[in-house]
């Protein structure tokens, strides 16, 4: 079964750093992986989708990467805002049923002004 | 709407009562999938649809869990005798294709089990 763990839980950094969000995963026989935020009380929206073929996505300071082959993702925020305080999930869509979404705990960052 | 629209946002409920949950995907969209995150933990998935038909309810923990989606648009998550342990949030989502491809949460049910 697909384990999808997320390093750190929390994260708290001043306005303005750069930061980088872990994500790993047991089973490399994935479709993609995406990275959601989530508001407290709201739902999830996608940020970026990386199909297992790709290596990297980029939306204006975010970038994510993928290494499929030692099950690890990395999401790269640039330039920090109290905005982007939220927290971050990875999930992983399994290869042989594009339903199978799988989830990790996330992390929980806080950006300081 | 715009968006995956669920309903009722907030319910309390007593131990052992019944209780339904209401999910409006996007307008279209054939994939609808249920979710239930526990405090502090990622989505857990409970089931799945496309169009009007279950093909995987793999994720629901007990037999008192029960979801519905009869006419391929609206979906009902019902759970019956509910026990402290059912209180979470419930997320649905829906997707023009798979759960691989773009998909857009509600922003859930929240329930709580007294």
């Amino acid at each position: 079964k697909q384990e999808v763990t997320q390093i750190p839980a929390a994260l708290s950094v001043p306005e303005g750093e750069n930061l980088v969000l872990n994500c790993s995963f047991t089973d490399s026989a994935i479709y993609n992986l995406q990275w959601f935020r989530q508001d407290p009380g709201k739902g999830l929206t996608s940020l970026l989708l990386i199909q297992s073929s790709q290596r990297e996505q980029t939306s204006g300071r975010l970038n994510a990467s993928l290494d499929k082959s030692s099950g690890r993702s990395t999401l790269y925020i640039a330039a920090s805002q109290p905005g982007d305080s939220a927290t971050y999930l990875c999930a992983v869509t399994d290869r042989d049923n594009n339903n199978d979404m799988r989830f990790g705990a996330g992390t929980r960052l806080t950006v300081k002004p | 709407g715009a968006g995956v629209s669920q309903s009722p946002r907030y319910k309390v409920a007593k131990r052992g009562q019944d209780v339904a949950l209401r999910c409006d995907p996007i307008s279209g969209h054939v994939s609808l999938f249920w979710y239930q995150q526990a405090l502090g933990q990622g989505p857990e998935f409970l089931t799945y649809f496309q169009n009007e038909a279950q093909l995987d309810k793999s994720g629901l923990p007990s037999d008192r869990f029960f979801a519905e989606r009869p006419e391929g648009s609206v979906s009902t998550l019902k759970i019956q005798r509910t026990q402290q342990e059912d209180s979470a949030v419930y997320l649905c989502a829906s997707s023009y294709g798979t759960a691989g491809n773009t998909i857009y949460f509600g922003e859930g049910s929240w329930l709580t089990v007294v």
